[in-house]
């Protein structure tokens, strides 16, 4: 079963222009979320979790329980977004400290 | 090591060959994961350790599927007789504790597998 859903694989903005990946998780405890972003030729790397709630790169993301929902927002795209976004849940949703990727998101910011 | 390391970052192998894909993680990292990107198909777990066991193998997509870690450190990925379906971007983290969650997965470069 699908246990996290990002339904835009491919997202285009302008530079300047707000951004908002949606993210939608299944687990009916209390959620630990990720946000990961993998930069064009880099690894991929952790941007964010919600149990910090700190804004990172100017994105932020906050936890819905009842939307069951963990989007990433920022309100200004800048090109050096272009990435590839991908949200994660787990481990104690999951199991034996393993996270649960989604598909993914390609963010495409156009100057 | 400053990262975690993945070897070789490329490997084309002609089908049916098996093939090794080698993963080291930070030192003092207990948790080292493997999982496999796939174009359109995201990040998919393939298996866990905790030190030397793995306590979850049920992401191994077969049984040609096998892995192991030695020493806490190292480990290897093994794929037998490969598949077309095989090919992928085979991806290691690891995380300095399999059982605090606040510890967050640092990923290697990994290894884009293509099998001709």
């Amino acid at each position: 079963a699908q246990r996290v859903t990002q339904p835009e694989k491919l997202l285009s903005v302008f530079k300047g222009a707000p951004v908002e990946l949606k993210c939608n998780y299944s687990y009916s405890g209390s959620p630990e979320l990720f946000w990961y972003v993998q930069y064009s030729r880099q690894r991929l790397q952790l941007l964010l979790r919600h149990i910090s709630r700190e804004s990172i790169k100017g994105f932020t993301a906050d936890l819905n329980k009842g939307e069951t929902s963990f989007h990433l927002k920022k309100p200004f795209a800048q090109e050096e977004d272009s990435a590839m976004y991908y949200c994660a849940l787990g481990p104690e949703a999951i199991g034996n400290n393993r996270l649960a990727f989604g598909k993914g998101n390609q963010v495409v910011v156009i100057p | 090591g400053a990262g975690v390391s993945q070897s070789p970052s490329n490997k084309v192998t002609e089908k049916g060959k098996d093939v090794e894909l080698r993963c080291d993680p930070i030192s003092g990292h207990t948790a080292l994961y493997w999982y496999r990107q796939s174009l359109g198909q995201g990040l998919e777990f393939l298996i866990y350790f905790q030190g030397n066991s793995a306590p979850d193998k049920s992401g191994l997509p077969s049984d040609r599927f096998s892995a192991e870690r030695t020493g806490g450190s190292v480990s290897t990925l093994t794929i037998q007789r490969t598949q077309q379906e095989d090919s992928a971007v085979y991806l290691c983290a690891s995380s300095r504790s399999g059982t605090d969650s606040n510890q967050p997965q640092h990923f290697g470069d990994g290894t884009r597998l293509s099998i001709l």
